[in-house]
């Protein structure tokens, strides 16, 4: 079965410094895709950054970068340069199964609450 | 601009009464998808579809029923036999339903049962 962990329930960061939120998987497929999302407060699920399971490289987004460790299976987003506005709750969640298929829903993890401090 | 539209925002229900969130799309999406997030929990799935007049349950479909008569609509009904309604519920939509696709979600609508 597939299944996504995020082992920190809440961190804290200061405005201005990076921050690295933990994600790790658990898949039996070859070809899988990565995905991060941020839900403010409002409660919309936002869209970050994807990483598929046969990128070589680290993907990046603007200050949004993944860790991708394939082998240990872990999939870790840094923000770099915190703001303000980055407090929200983060979602790991991974699509699996056959990419041709019909099971390419996305599995979710419980989240990440980030506080940025001024 | 495009996206996709949950009505209501906020909905109360007694015990023993259907209700039914709406969800429109203007992004031209095959793919739709229902997720419900309670609190402290990430989102399970509860039904999607990928093409018009066709859907498929999800992890947690009991209790809950859905239509997609049009590629922009896919409506949720909560039916009286869902024991434990009160969540967060939110809909999404792809280009289609694997690979890279990114899924885009609506502003989410919450039902209270009082």
């Amino acid at each position: 079965a597939q299944k996504i962990t995020q082992t920190q329930p809440g961190m804290f960061v200061q405005e201005k410094e990076a921050v690295t939120l933990d994600c790790t998987y658990d898949t039996s497929d070859q070809s899988y895709g990565l995905f991060w999302y941020k839900q403010p407060s409002s409660g919309e699920m936002i869209f970050l950054i994807y990483q598929g399971s046969y990128d070589e490289q680290n993907a990046t987004e603007g200050r949004y970068s993944l860790n991708f460790q394939k082998a240990r299976k872990s999939t870790n987003l840094v923000i770099s340069a915190s703001q303000l506005g980055d407090s929200a709750m983060y979602f790991c969640a991974m699509r699996g199964g056959d990419y041709g298929g019909s099971q390419g829903n996305l599995i979710f993890g419980k989240g990440t609450k980030l506080s940025v401090k001024p | 601009d495009g996206g996709i539209t949950q009505s209501p925002k906020y909905l109360f229900r007694k015990e023993g009464q259907n209700v039914t969130l709406s969800c429109e799309q203007n992004l031209n999406h095959d793919a739709m998808y229902w997720y419900r997030q309670d609190p402290g929990q990430g989102l399970r799935l509860i039904y999607y579809s990928q093409i018009v007049n066709d859907f498929q349950k999800g992890d947690i479909a009991e209790g809950y029923s859905v239509s997609r008569e049009k590629k922009e609509s896919f409506p949720l009904t909560v039916t009286s036999a869902q024991k434990n309604p009160t969540a967060f519920y939110l809909c999404a939509s792809s280009p289609y339903s694997s690979g890279a696709n990114v899924l885009t979600f609506g502003a989410g609508s919450r039902l209270t049962v009082l």
